[in-house]
């Protein structure tokens, strides 16, 4: 069953340098979201992505955040000056088509630690 | 230091026994709703769907109703096994939101 693959599981960073998570979604794929789940909450929509730009972001997508499509398999997620507040697992999901019945599919996570 | 998370209403089962997990959303034009599991340190992981103009659908151990009148969705799992213990999210599509929402969720802990 293809997979969406989420790189690397685990990313520990001091505040104030710059992450990029990095992300393989499903091949035939079209939409690309970013969620995150901060300790013990809701999953969180950040992004969505689609015909290499974004369609939708939260509040919680500020300037410090960015999204890229650098080759035709990577959808990654940049954040420039990470802040404490920004540990949390970190959500891949794709799908083909914008409404698709079944919804996303999810890649395992990033868990983002920021010391 | 302390941590505070969010408090998830709990459903503890014994194996083998039915549960019931309940969602209530509040967009009555949501286009079809999703349920999903997710097990810890994973990501959400899709159970089953339903269209708005359903009421029932049945998977394998598992069954949606919806109930459009008082905007209420339940998810039914049969002969709950160890491995159904998760976190449960009932998730809208549509109705304006081009994006799933999440709820908290349910947490279900299913006892040997």
């Amino acid at each position: 069953e293809p997979e969406v693959t989420q790189t690397p599981s685990h990313q520990v960073t001091q505040m104030g340098q710059e992450v990029i998570l990095r992300c393989v979604p499903i091949s035939n794929h079209l939409y690309f979201y970013w969620y995150r789940q901060i300790l013990g909450q809701k999953v969180e929509f950040l992004v969505s992505f689609y015909n290499n730009e974004i369609s939708e972001k939260s509040e919680i997508f500020d300037d410090q955040f960015s999204v890229e499509r650098p080759d035709g398999s990577n959808f990654t997620l940049k954040i420039r000056s990470t802040k404490l507040e920004d540990s949390a697992m970190y959500f891949c999901a794709s799908s083909e088509y914008r409404g698709q019945i079944g919804g996303y599919t999810f890649g395992s996570g990033t868990r983002l630690t920021v010391v | 230091g302390e941590s505070v998370g969010l408090h998830l209403p709990t459903l503890s089962v014994q194996e083998g026994d039915n549960s019931i997990i309940n969602c209530a959303y509040s967009n009555s034009a949501s286009d079809y709703f999703i349920w999903y599991k997710q097990e810890s340190g994973k990501g959400p992981q899709f159970i089953i769907d339903i269209r708005s103009n359903m009421d029932k659908r049945q998977g394998q151990r598992v069954t949606v109703l919806l109930n459009k009148t008082v905007k209420h969705l339940s998810l039914q799992i049969a002969a709950t096994q160890p491995g159904d213990s998760a976190v449960y999210f009932c998730a809208p599509w549509g109705g304006g939101y081009n994006k799933l929402i999440f709820g908290a969720g349910t947490r279900l802990a299913v006892h040997p």
